[in-house]
């Protein structure tokens, strides 16, 4: 009865190659997130999605790529991986329409190590 | 621009004791503002949080918050820790004159209680 899954958890690959990583939330959601916590223990927020419809984009290079085939999945493809993009990934999800009042959900995180 | 910040990296309490964890808020609008826990290796986990009415808010675990339009605080609290609440804290914030939910997390305390 996972809320909000991620895949993989571990992700160990070489610079330059491409990878994805998956979302899944059985929340009945309709918002989904994607941040960047790096090695500090900073969170950034990346991507959202609401009913698969991209609302905040911050800035990220554009080897990052969000897709929403749903609004129960956002997956994150990430091309030509670069040590600097080693990092924990969350996946998150919240209620209900725009808007910052619904708190959010997040996954288990997807620690991506680029070597 | 939104901002939060958390001025003390790690607090030290002893099992028992009452807890402060600090956090000031700087947004256009009016503040939305949430704490959220980290346990290690984990995602995060929604405490509590402010969106408007009672300055005093309650939440899991037996936290709680003050909201202080004033001193744009909203410092975290608990009367009696105990050992397993140690772990990292994170304040956030969102504008409520922006619609999309976006988070701005200030850069994580880490609770340490020891027995």
């Amino acid at each position: 009865d996972t809320a909000v899954s991620q895949t993989p958890k571990y992700l160990v690959t070489q610079m330059g190659n491409d990878k994805s990583i998956k979302c899944e939330q059985n929340l009945g959601h309709d918002t989904m997130y994607w941040y960047k916590q790096d090695s500090k223990k900073f969170l950034k927020i990346m991507f959202s999605y609401n009913n698969k419809e991209l609302i905040i984009n911050e800035t990220v290079p554009n080897r990052f790529s969000p897709k929403s085939p749903d609004k129960a999945h956002l997956n994150l493809h990430i091309n030509s991986l670069e040590l600097g993009d080693s990092a924990v990934y969350f996946c998150a999800s919240s209620q209900g329409g725009w808007g910052p009042v619904y708190e959010q959900y997040f996954g288990p995180g997807t620690r991506l190590t680029v070597t | 621009a939104q901002s939060v910040a958390q001025p003390e990296d790690q607090v030290n309490v002893a099992e028992g004791n009452p807890l402060t964890v600090k956090c000031t808020y700087s947004v256009s609008g009016n503040p939305y503002l949430f704490w959220y826990v980290q346990y290690p290796n984990r995602g995060l986990q929604f405490l509590l949080k402010y969106i408007t009415g009672d300055n005093l808010v309650k939440g899991s675990y037996g936290f709680e918050a003050e909201f202080n339009k004033s001193q744009t605080s909203f410092h975290l609290k608990k009367p009696s820790a105990l050992v397993s609440d140690s772990a990292l804290y994170f304040c956030a914030v969102s504008d409520g004159s922006s619609n999309t939910g976006k988070l701005i997390f200030g850069q994580g305390t880490t609770l340490q209680v020891k027995p």
